[in-house]
């Protein structure tokens, strides 16, 4: 069975503070997708990022990064110089490579940044 | 292009009511899933089409709940009757086989 952890529920930072969402995930399948959406106040998710599980390599996008550990069964991402516009819910998933079907979420982590 | 549509945007109902949500999925998506999320909770899945077959429907709570995808483009997703834990966000996706799905901003559903 796969499973997402966001043990975060709410983060709240000043502006221009770098801000890490923890992600922890469980899984047997050896093949796995790992994505982040973002679900800002007007409510629709926006894809940020997919991952397969062969890839570690870490990835940048501009101010966002994001940290894959596979020894720790962990995604996380981070936000450099966070701003106001960076407030929403972030969503971590997963879904198994060979049946792209059933997305797995977390919980969900409310970021708050304040000005 | 556009993008995975979902009406209405927000319902609001009283338990015992009937409700049907809309979902128009991107053109050529053969792929159409639904999700909700409820009370906060992590969103979970609901069904996937593909076309206009099921192809997983194992997420479906209870009978009480109805997808259909007549043709296979749009669906919709039919609650009857709806109960108080009914109320949550009602997200749509749509993939091409093979990648990445792609949400629609979702129907915000209050049962009162």
């Amino acid at each position: 069975a796969q499973k997402v952890t966001q043990a975060q529920t709410e983060i709240s930072v000043v502006e221009k503070e770098d801000v890490t969402l923890d992600c922890v995930y469980e899984t047997r399948d050896t093949t796995y997708y790992l994505f982040w959406y973002k679900q800002p106040p007007s409510g629709e998710l926006v894809f940020l990022i997919r991952r397969n599980s062969f890839d570690e390599q870490n990835e940048i996008s501009g101010r966002y990064s994001w940290n894959f550990q596979k020894s720790t069964s962990s995604f996380n991402f981070t936000i450099t110089a966070s701003q106001v516009v960076d407030s929403a819910v972030y969503f971590c998933a997963l879904s198994i490579i060979y049946n792209n079907n059933d997305m797995r979420f977390g919980a969900g982590t409310r970021l708050t940044v304040k000005p | 292009e556009a993008g995975v549509t979902q009406f209405p945007s927000h319902s609001v109902i009283e338990k015992g009511q009937t409700v049907t949500l809309r979902c128009d999925p991107i053109s050529g998506h053969d792929n159409l899933y639904w999700y909700r999320r409820v009370m906060g909770k992590e969103i979970k899945f609901l069904l996937h089409f593909v076309k206009e077959s099921k192809q997983d429907e194992s997420g479906m709570p209870n009978n009480r709940f109805l997808a259909e995808r007549t043709g296979g483009t749009y669906s919709t997703l039919k609650v009857q009757p709806a109960e108080l834990e009914d109320s949550g966000v009602y997200f749509c996706a749509s993939s091409q086989t093979g990648l990445g799905q792609y949400f629609g901003p979702g129907t915000r559903l209050t049962v009162t």
